[in-house]
């Protein structure tokens, strides 16, 4: 199975201050099709998970543009601009290369 | 727009079953991937079963393998899973999910203890 880790775990942030959260797969996530299934999701408190991010850099529809993916290979990022009070939750990087798709631990991010 | 209502949860003792639906609105046989995705109470995320219908394929968690069991009756717009000799580690809320997680529903719980 691929391994997804993620750093840091837990992070506070002034509001309007950029964050990044790092996702490293213990292989590489490209796929024969040349394409790379890396996902970003967001947990806001007490919802379900919203997808932000799909193949590394594709924000989904309706997604703020604060928000970005990049990387390759194995080594990804997830950035915010300038953080709102509203991006406070958890953020879980997946796979979807190979079954078993598997997420990252999860990063808590929070208001300082 | 295809929305995703989950139902199905509750209170179980260990070795009992559910099974779990999930109705999606506007979900037609184009929609070729669906899953199954549980939350522990405080822990993060486990992709548990999928069905990508468009190649006949159907995947499971390692943790659920030989007890659960995902399908879909497209005439009713909804995706089941069954769930048998069902344990303690298998508290969760469960989430169904289109494609690569594009769309979630908003989750149901199923508690199973003595």
């Amino acid at each position: 199975d691929i391994v997804m880790t993620q750093s840091p775990l837990s992070l506070s942030v002034t509001l309007g201050q950029p964050a990044s959260i790092s996702c490293r797969s213990s292989q590489s996530l490209v796929f024969s099709d040349g394409d790379t299934y890396l996902n970003w999701f967001q947990q806001r408190p007490g919802q379900s998970p919203r997808r932000l991010i799909h193949q590394v850099s594709n924000r989904d529809s309706g997604v703020p543009d604060r928000f970005s993916g990049s990387g390759s290979g194995t080594d990804f990022t997830l950035k915010i601009s300038r953080v709102e009070a509203e991006d406070v939750g958890v953020y879980y990087c997946l796979h979807t290369v190979q079954w078993p798709w598997t997420f990252g631990q999860g990063t808590k991010v929070e208001i300082k | 727009e295809v929305q995703l209502v989950e139902s199905g949860g509750g209170f179980v003792q260990p070795g009992g079953s559910l099974r779990l639906s999930c109705v999606g609105s506007g979900l037609t046989s184009n929609t070729p991937w669906m899953s199954w995705v549980r939350q522990a109470p405080g822990e993060g995320l486990e992709w548990v079963a999928l069905l990508n219908v468009a190649e006949g394929h159907i995947y499971y968690a390692d943790s659920v393998k030989g007890r659960f069991t995902i399908s879909r009756d497209i005439s009713k717009n909804t995706l089941y899973l069954q769930m048998n000799n069902l344990r303690v580690e298998d508290t969760a809320t469960y989430y169904c999910a289109t494609d690569r997680g594009s769309l979630w529903g908003r989750g149901t719980t199923v508690t199973v203890s003595s």
